[in-house]
């Protein structure tokens, strides 16, 4: 069964610090989504991606967020320079059109990448 | 506003059934999903609803009712292995932005 993957399962890194965050998709979706879950809270909407472009965007995806599609398979979320509140677990998910609605429809969600800034 | 608001634990017994409740309110709508999340890992698909009524799935049923902003997850001949957190989710826009819930943590006790 086609899944969608996620590197590194865990990162640990210093608070003023870049990272990026790796995501393969599953591979014929079209749609493409970064969610955050912070320890004990609810799952956030970071940031959706369509057609080579952001689509939308959450308060959270300020300027220190970006997202990339740099080759036909990864999804890269970059975070410029963390800061304690970062930590989190990162998900990676990817849809296709509803067949009768044509709206992003089931989400698959990847394992997650647990960022931890000290 | 946003919001999604269900109930934060539940109890329930092996072999019974138990209705996980939902109510939301979001500028857009495009669907209700049911989503399960164990501890550490990440959400899983249950269950999708767009249009009022009742979807079943095996031993998962979901009902939505528009009009009045809420839906259940019905989970029925209960196992241990239900014991999860279960994630009600409303799909916001056409690209199907997720804004979900805080999440019911469900205890199945034997």
């Amino acid at each position: 069964e086609p899944e969608v993957t996620q590197t590194p399962s865990h990162q640990v890194t210093q608070m003023g610090q870049e990272v990026i965050l790796r995501c393969v998709p599953i591979s014929n979706h079209l749609y493409f989504y970064w969610y955050r879950q912070i320890l004990g809270q609810k799952v956030e909407f970071l940031v959706s991606f369509y057609n080579n472009e952001i689509s939308e965007k959450s308060e959270i995806f300020d300027d220190q967020f970006s997202v990339e599609r740099p080759d036909g398979s990864n999804f890269t979320l970059k975070i410029r320079s963390t800061k304690l509140e970062d930590s989190a677990m990162y998900f990676c998910a990817s849809s296709d059109p509803h067949r009768r609605t044509g709206i992003a429809y089931e989400q698959y969600f990847g394992p997650g990448t647990r960022l931890t800034v000290t | 506003g946003q919001n999604i608001d269900q109930p934060t634990e539940m109890t329930a017994t092996e072999g019974a059934i138990v209705q996980i409740n939902c109510t939301y309110q979001t500028s857009g709508f495009n669907g209700l999903f049911w989503y399960q999340q164990h501890a550490g890992e990440a959400p899983t698909f249950l269950s999708y609803n767009v249009l009022d009524g009742l979807e079943e799935k095996g031993r998962f049923s979901s009902f939505l009712s528009r009009s009045k902003g809420y839906s259940y997850l019905l989970l029925k001949e209960l196992q241990m292995k239900d014991s999860a957190s279960y994630l009600c989710a409303a799909s916001a826009s056409q690209g199907g932005k997720l804004i979900f819930g805080q999440g019911t943590e469900l205890s199945v006790k034997p």
